[in-house]
Order: structure tokens, then C-alpha cells, then sequence
């Protein structure tokens, strides 16, 4: 059965720096990766997925993620955080073949002025 | 227009009362979820329809039944309400299962 891990819970990052948020997958055969984000009281909201192709995926927002076949990772990255991006981040995967997506403990991002 | 829709927003109840989540996508998608949310913000999903018929479901008590009428809609019935399910519950949809999910605003759900 695929799993996902966020060995982080909390990430604390100064506005306008780069930001990484860190995942790692576990799958029997070819991944399907997803980052989601969500705002206080509100639902997640789609940002980006990896289904095959250039290992690094662009999404909303300026967020972009890294696939990493060898080190089983998809670290979510933006090159200049805002404020307004500190939020509750999940990463999620599913198995080729597989319609069960399971999502990571997600981790908690919090940028300071 | 919202995307996918929850209501109510917020249901508070007594122990041992029936209560029902209902949740609405108007974007064709084929696929619906529940998830619940705990207070430590884990995410576990419930159940998956794709076209009506359940294609997921995960250990949850049989207290908790999904309805879907039409593919468009996808119900949560909850019997004799506990402590523990108190709790954010999400409906989310997606145009093919396993594909990327949109997600409604949440119904938070506080058993008293």
C-alpha cells in the first residue's frame, strides 16, 4: 500500500527567502504526487501534481516540486515566500493503478515579515 | 459559483442523535469523497463513489453510510452520534478517481 511522509511539523521561514517543505513517498509501483494547501478554516486546495515527465512540476501561487525517483521525494519549493503563503501544506500520492490517494500528517508553515 | 458545496457549515448535537452531511459538486466530475479531519488536522479518507457506486471504503464504523442519489451528490448519514466524531469532515470530487480532488469549505461537526 503507498504512504506518504512529512517529517516535519512545522516550518518557520523569514518573507522572502526560500521556502521547502519536505516529503517523501513510499508506492509499489509508479507514484501519482500531489501537494495541497489549506487556509485556516477552509477546505485544501489543489496546487500541484506530478504524473510523469520533467521531473520538476510548476503549480499555483509560484510553487514548484522536485520529483526525486532515487531519494523517493516530492519537496515542495518556492524561491521567495510570502506571509500570505504560511498555511497548512499535505502531500499525497497514489499508486499507478490505484485510486486510494493517501495524504501525509501535513506540515505547518508559518512565514514572518 | 462554488465548486463543491457542504452543508451545513457548522452542526452541533447531542450524544446518540442522527445527523446528515450533505455535499454538492456542480463540476461534472465523475468521482466523490468524504474525509474526516481530527484536531490534529490528520486527513483520513471515508469513502469514494465514482458514478454512484462506492469504490472506497475504509474502516469506518457502520454508524457512518454514504447516500449518492446522482453523481453530482454524495451524502453522509451518521447514527447515534458519539464523542469521538467530533471532527471537520471534508467532501471533495475529482473529474477521474485518483485524480487531482477539489474540495468543499467543511462541515465541523461537535458531538456534545
Amino acid at each position: 500500500a503507498q504512504s506518504v511522509a512529512q517529517p516535519e511539523d512545522q516550518v518557520n521561514v523569514a518573507e522572502g527567502n526560500p521556502l521547502t517543505v519536505k516529503c517523501t513517498y513510499s508506492v509499489s509501483g509508479n507514484p501519482y504526487l500531489f501537494w495541497y494547501v489549506q487556509y485556516p478554516n477552509r477546505g485544501l486546495q489543489f496546487l500541484l501534481k506530478y504524473i510523469t515527465g520533467d521531473n520538476l512540476v510548476k503549480g499555483s501561487y509560484g510553487f514548484e516540486a522536485e520529483f526525486n525517483k532515487s531519494q523517493t521525494s516530492f519537496h515542495l519549493k518556492k524561491p521567495s515566500a510570502l506571509v500570505s503563503d504560511s498555511a497548512l501544506y499535505f502531500c499525497a500520492v497514489r499508486d499507478w493503478g490505484n485510486n486510494d490517494m493517501r495524504f501525509g500528517a501535513g506540515t505547518r508553515l508559518t512565514v514572518k515579515p | 459559483d462554488t465548486a463543491v458545496s457542504q452543508t451545513p457549515k457548522y452542526l452541533v448535537t447531542q450524544m446518540g442523535n442522527d445527523k446528515s452531511i450533505k455535499c454538492e459538486q456542480n463540476l461534472g466530475h465523475d468521482t466523490m469523497y468524504w474525509y474526516k479531519q481530527d484536531s490534529k488536522k490528520f486527513l483520513k479518507i471515508m469513502f469514494s463513489y465514482n458514478n454512484k457506486e462506492l469504490i472506497i471504503n475504509e474502516t469506518v464504523p457502520n454508524r457512518f453510510s454514504p447516500k449518492s442519489p446522482d453523481k453530482a451528490h454524495l451524502n453522509l448519514h451518521i447514527n447515534s452520534l458519539e464523542l469521538g466524531d467530533s471532527a471537520v469532515y471534508f467532501c471533495a470530487s475529482s473529474q477521474v478517481a485518483g485524480n487531482e480532488q477539489f474540495f468543499g469549505p467543511g462541515t465541523r461537526l461537535t458531538v456534545l
